[in-house]
């Protein structure tokens, strides 16, 4: 099993630039999450996921965030333009089924100057 | 609105000792309650979960208790140990679906040897 995979761990990037961020969820797991972490406001969810459909996306700050999962094993979320406000760390969760913990990826550290 | 809360200033324990932090919530009633550990450049990793009707959970030096009544949960770390110096973080559900999770910023906890 190894786990949650995302990618790219780091991404620097300027203001106004097209950002996505990729992730591998662990196969089997049915439900995708994307959170947003700040020290501010702590971990956020953005969006939600069961069997490939957006269930929620009521956490996706504005229009410039969407996020995609096109199948079971793949999920994107792209920030269009980003902003230097949309700088923190990003994490991918997977889960296995109802009432189960997440499973958390690394996180890809976003930083837009 | 609801809330959850943990000490926000960092936990300093002597190694051996026991180190207890606490999550306490407000207009709340989950249906359970999760511990997470979150290292440096990491996410968050599973820990255990206590449902409403369970009073006290254990996993090998982990002990976490679920107060219904109080709206609290502790979690108690036994014969501490510096490697678990990390951020520890709590989060409810109320909806019996996890996608709905509500975080605490998390308790920094630190053993000295």
């Amino acid at each position: 099993d190894a786990g949650v995979i995302q990618s790219p761990r780091h991404e620097v990037t300027e203001m106004g630039q097209e950002v996505t961020l990729r992730c591998k969820p662990i196969s089997g797991h049915n439900s995708l999450f994307w959170y947003r972490q700040t020290m501010m406001r702590g971990l956020e969810l953005l969006i939600y996921f069961n069997n490939n459909v957006p269930i929620d996306d009521s956490g996706m700050p504005e229009d410039r965030f969407s996020a995609k999962m096109p199948n079971a094993s793949f999920s994107t979320l792209k920030i269009q333009p980003s902003e230097p406000r949309d700088s923190a760390v990003y994490f991918c969760a997977s889960m296995g089924g109802l009432g189960s913990p997440l499973h958390f990826g690394n996180g890809t550290r976003l930083t837009v100057t | 609105s609801q809330k959850i809360e943990q000490n926000s200033e960092a936990l300093n324990i002597q190694e051996g000792k026991t180190a207890t932090l606490t999550c306490n919530y407000t207009n709340y009633s989950p249906a359970y309650l999760q511990w997470y550990r979150q290292d440096p450049g990491r996410g968050p990793v599973f820990l255990l979960l206590i449902r409403e009707n369970e009073k006290e959970k254990r996993k090998e030096r982990l002990k976490v208790t679920f107060d219904t009544t109080l709206k609290q949960s502790l979690f108690h770390i036994t014969a501490s140990q510096p490697a678990d110096s990390a951020t520890y973080l709590c989060a409810l559900d109320a909806s019996g679906s996890n996608y709905q999770l509500i975080w605490g910023a998390g308790t920094k906890l630190i053993i000295k040897p």
